[in-house]
């Protein structure tokens, strides 16, 4: 069956990078986007991005741009998701998800979930 | 950037009784128009997409509806299990998220 399991909770120091990373198995993982969705406490989920795994393409939400880095690497199907210059309110939990559709269309609909990893940002 | 709002923020029911939240968006997503459940400590599960089609799975007392700027999701009869938070999604741009419904137990 289709799982992502993604990895520990962390805590950062404002300023610092997080990196978060998502296994994927069950499926052939190059053959579908993921994508990275955040939830900070209390409020909506926000859409961080995408990528492609075949061909390690991605596309950004402007809000995130020059900040966050997506990642994967093939050998182990992992997918990352790197988040620099950390601020008190990018304390959230962190979702990878799969894109619904194979590549190369992408519909921005997430069948599968990861278990989320909440990052916590504080001095 | 394309913002959906729910309504209401909370619904609170009891069991049996029949569910209806609304999601309107700021300008026209056509019917890309998702709806995904949240239940505490979990990650959303799709439920609807394409504004009425149930993704696998879903029963059948879930349905919506609606196209351009508002839409529904009616829980003809609410199970247990079905209280908790929903989502809707519009992936007609960069993806984006309303800021839920909470349906609770009354």
């Amino acid at each position: 069956q289709v799982q992502l399991v993604q990895s520990g909770a962390d805590v950062k120091k404002p300023g610092a990078s997080v990196k978060v990373s998502c296994r994927a198995s069950g499926y052939p993982f190059t053959a579908y986007y993921i994508h990275w969705v955040r939830q900070a406490p209390g409020q909506r989920l926000e859409w961080m991005g995408r990528i492609n795994p075949n061909s390690g393409g991605t596309s950004y939400a402007q809000k995130f741009q020059g900040r966050v880095t997506m990642t994967t690497d093939t050998s182990i199907s992992t997918a990352y998701m790197d988040l620099s210059r950390l601020r008190s309110d990018d304390t959230a939990v962190y979702y990878c998800a799969r894109d619904w559709r194979e590549i190369p269309n992408t519909e921005d609909l997430f069948d599968y979930w990861g278990q989320g990893t909440l990052v916590t940002v504080s001095s | 950037e394309i913002v959906l709002t729910q309504s209401p923020a909370t619904l609170s029911l009891s069991p049996g009784e029949r569910a209806t939240l609304s999601c309107r968006a700021s300008q026209s997503v056509s019917n890309y128009l998702a709806w995904y459940q949240q239940k505490p400590g979990q990650a959303p599960r799709l439920l609807i997409y394409d504004a009425s089609n149930r993704a696998t799975g879903i029963p059948a007392r879930f349905s919506a509806s609606g196209s351009g700027t508002d839409f529904t999701l009616t829980i003809s009869s609410l199970e247990p299990e079905d209280f908790a938070v929903y989502y809707c999604q519009q992936r007609s741009n960069w993806p984006s998220f309303g800021g839920g419904t909470k349906v609770d137990i009354k």
